[in-house]
Order: structure tokens, then C-alpha cells, then sequence
């Protein structure tokens, strides 16, 4: 089983849509969770950290944590083209050591 | 703010030979990390450091691969001798201190293309 799991899509979602990006992880002791997106030929940047079951919300973005589900997701409103990238799942696993998923390829149309 | 700074952005060599890449990260970020990333892969952590001290190195393919960080600021990544399986973005990135609770900011990377 893998560390970090996500689908690999593409996702494809119309412009104005919900976008929802699902992750599931095997450490049960992990605390901490990232979602990076990355454009195409750039690097990941940092979007969302969660640290607590729950919600956390900024902007259109809001993370999902179950710890008890060993799940965590991001959804992001009222997509827009500029959100066509893949968004990287990273969860910390170990001695302060950050595994990142495969990503998932979303896709905004207009 | 400058952000992380890496050499060169693109590399082509020949199997067998080797190569070196080079990070300077942000200033007064203690912890520095390199990752691997094979197309259509995420990263995949390869070495990080605290200061100038290994932190994690499990995942650096010993025999080939090795890194420095001396006095704790810049760092180089070398390969020697290259195989076609290492042709992969590789990402040099910092942060403060603790990756768990302080943001990881990524450099542009380097594309090794191994013939």
C-alpha cells in the first residue's frame, strides 16, 4: 500500500464548479497535511495545511480532515481555468519527513 | 524576499557520466530538502538537512547519489555515475525549520535528461 494515495485523473470539472480532490494516507500517526499545486514545467507551492479533523477554509479553497478515516480532501469553489493544475497530497510520515501522493490533474473548461 | 535559487535549470549527459546541482536557499531557513520528481510522479525526498546535519537521507541512492551542505547555507547534489532511470525534475526547497508546521518553498528545479 502506499504512503500517499490520490487519483491520478484527470479530474475535469466546467468553470464555476465545484472542484473536489480526495487523498488517503497509511500512517495513522500522521499530524500534518498539505495540498500543493503545481503547474505544468513549474514547481509545487504550498495552498493548504491542516492539522485538526475538520474544515479549514481560505478563500475558494477549504481542507477536509478525518484522521479516523485516514482521509483528507480539498475542495475548491467556483473553479476558474487558472485552477487547471495538479494538486499534490503531502502528509508528514516519520521524523518531521513530508510524502507527497502522485497528484491528481484537475482540468477547469470554460 | 529572494526565493530558492538553483543551477543550472537544464542538464543533458550521458549515461555514466556525472552531474552536479546546486541550491541556495532562502535566507535564515535553517532546514533544506532535495527531492527527485519523475514525470508524472510526486516529489520524492531524497535528503534533508538542519543546518549543515543530515536529518533524513533514507531514500538517497547511496552508491550514486550524495549530497553536502556546507555551513549550512548553499548545498550541492551530485550523481556519479548517472542512469537513464535518474532523468527527473530535481527540486531543491527550504523552510524555517520544521517541514511539519513551517512552509516548504520549492526552487525552480533542474530537468536532468539522462541519454
Amino acid at each position: 500500500q502506499k504512503e500517499v494515495e490520490q487519483n491520478s485523473g484527470p479530474l475535469s470539472v466546467p468553470e464555476g464548479a465545484i472542484a473536489s480532490l480526495n487523498c488517503t494516507y497509511s500512517d495513522r500517526g500522521s499530524q500534518s497535511f498539505f495540498w500543493y499545486r503545481q503547474y505544468s514545467g513549474k514547481s509545487p507551492e504550498l495552498i493548504m495545511s491542516i492539522y485538526s479533523n475538520g474544515d479549514k477554509e481560505d478563500g475558494r479553497f477549504t481542507a477536509q480532515l478525518n484522521k479516523a478515516s485516514q482521509y483528507v480532501s480539498l475542495l475548491i469553489r467556483d473553479s476558474q481555468p487558472s485552477d487547471s493544475a495538479t494538486y499534490l497530497c503531502a502528509v508528514e510520515t516519520g521524523f518531521q519527513k513530508l510524502v507527497f501522493g502522485t497528484g491528481t490533474r484537475l482540468l477547469v473548461s470554460p | 524576499e529572494a526565493g530558492v535559487a538553483q543551477s543550472p535549470r537544464y542538464k543533458i549527459i550521458e549515461k555514466r557520466q556525472s552531474v552536479a546541482f546546486w541550491c541556495n536557499p532562502i535566507s535564515g531557513h535553517a532546514t533544506l530538502y532535495w527531492y527527485q520528481q519523475i514525470l508524472g510522479q510526486g516529489p520524492k525526498l531524497l535528503i534533508q538537512f538542519q543546518n549543515n546535519g543530515v536529518v533524513d537521507d533514507s531514500q538517497l541512492p547511496k552508491d550514486r547519489f550524495s549530497a553536502e551542505r556546507l555551513k549550512g547555507v548553499d548545498s550541492t547534489l551530485k550523481i556519479q555515475p548517472a542512469k537513464l532511470e535518474d532523468s527527473a525534475v530535481y527540486l531543491c526547497a527550504s523552510s524555517l525549520v520544521h517541514p511539519s508546521t513551517d512552509t516548504q518553498y520549492f526552487g525552480p528545479g533542474t530537468r536532468l535528461t539522462v541519454l
